[in-house]
């Protein structure tokens, strides 16, 4: 059982460029959420889901896109990478809303 | 700003004494989750204590809850050195559905 996978664990992009993190599931949760980490400020909801196809913004959503086309897939979006962005990406599911979360190794990205 | 704040934001401590991390939030909610954190790794749930318990313990995990002063503690007993981590509140709140974290308490247990 593979809980909740995240691709790629490590990245460097230059400023401008796109790229996609990818968060998967495999416990059929309904519930998915992405999280950057930066040192001294905790972790910091970017954007979550609810339910396949549905998308909603956290307290940093700027800069980022999101998108649940299938129920254990939830992918997020950099179009254009500022070094803002560098940070530790974490993704993490639950099963309903009051459930503990479960989260996955995390995607240290790094903007040059 | 963040939902959630810890108190102290670093603990050092002996192995076998008692740590306790605070947590205060801002805005009403369904219940409140504690989370342990190794470096380098995701973070892993300890324990979940429901808007309407006070109290709830987990074998040497002890939470408690105070909604009308919007905090919460953590207490572990007996430390041991492999409890040495990150430690982090996190608030659920009513109709967003979100899972917010505070900024975490650094405990550092030594031999």
């Amino acid at each position: 059982n593979a809980g909740v996978t995240q691709t790629p664990k490590f990245r460097v992009l230059k400023t401008g460029q796109s790229m996609t993190l990818l968060c998967a599931q495999d416990m059929n949760h309904e519930y998915m959420y992405w999280y950057r980490q930066d040192p001294g400020m905790g972790l910091r909801l970017i954007h979550y889901s609810v339910g396949e196809g549905t998308t909603a913004k956290g307290e940093v959503p700027d800069g980022y896109n999101v998108s649940r086309l299938k129920k254990q897939n939830f992918l997020l979006g950099l179009e254009s990478a500022a070094p803002s962005q560098t940070s530790v990406y974490f993704c993490a599911s639950s099963s309903q809303v009051a459930a503990e979360a479960f989260f996955g190794q995390g995607t240290r990205l790094t903007v040059v | 700003s963040q939902q959630g704040e810890e108190d102290p934001q670093a603990l050092s401590i002996q192995e076998g004494e008692n740590a306790t991390m605070n947590c205060s939030y801002k805005t009403s909610i369904n219940n409140l989750q504690w989370y342990r954190q190794n470096s380098g790794r995701g973070l892993v749930h300890l324990i979940l204590i429901r808007s309407n318990e006070r109290e709830k313990h987990s074998g040497r995990l002890r939470v408690t809850l105070d909604t009308s002063k919007k905090s919460s503690s953590l207490l572990i007993t007996a430390s041991r050195a492999a409890d040495t981590a990150s430690y982090f509140c996190a608030t659920l709140t009513g109709t967003a559905s979100k899972l917010t974290f505070g900024t975490g308490t650094r405990l550092q247990v030594t031999l």
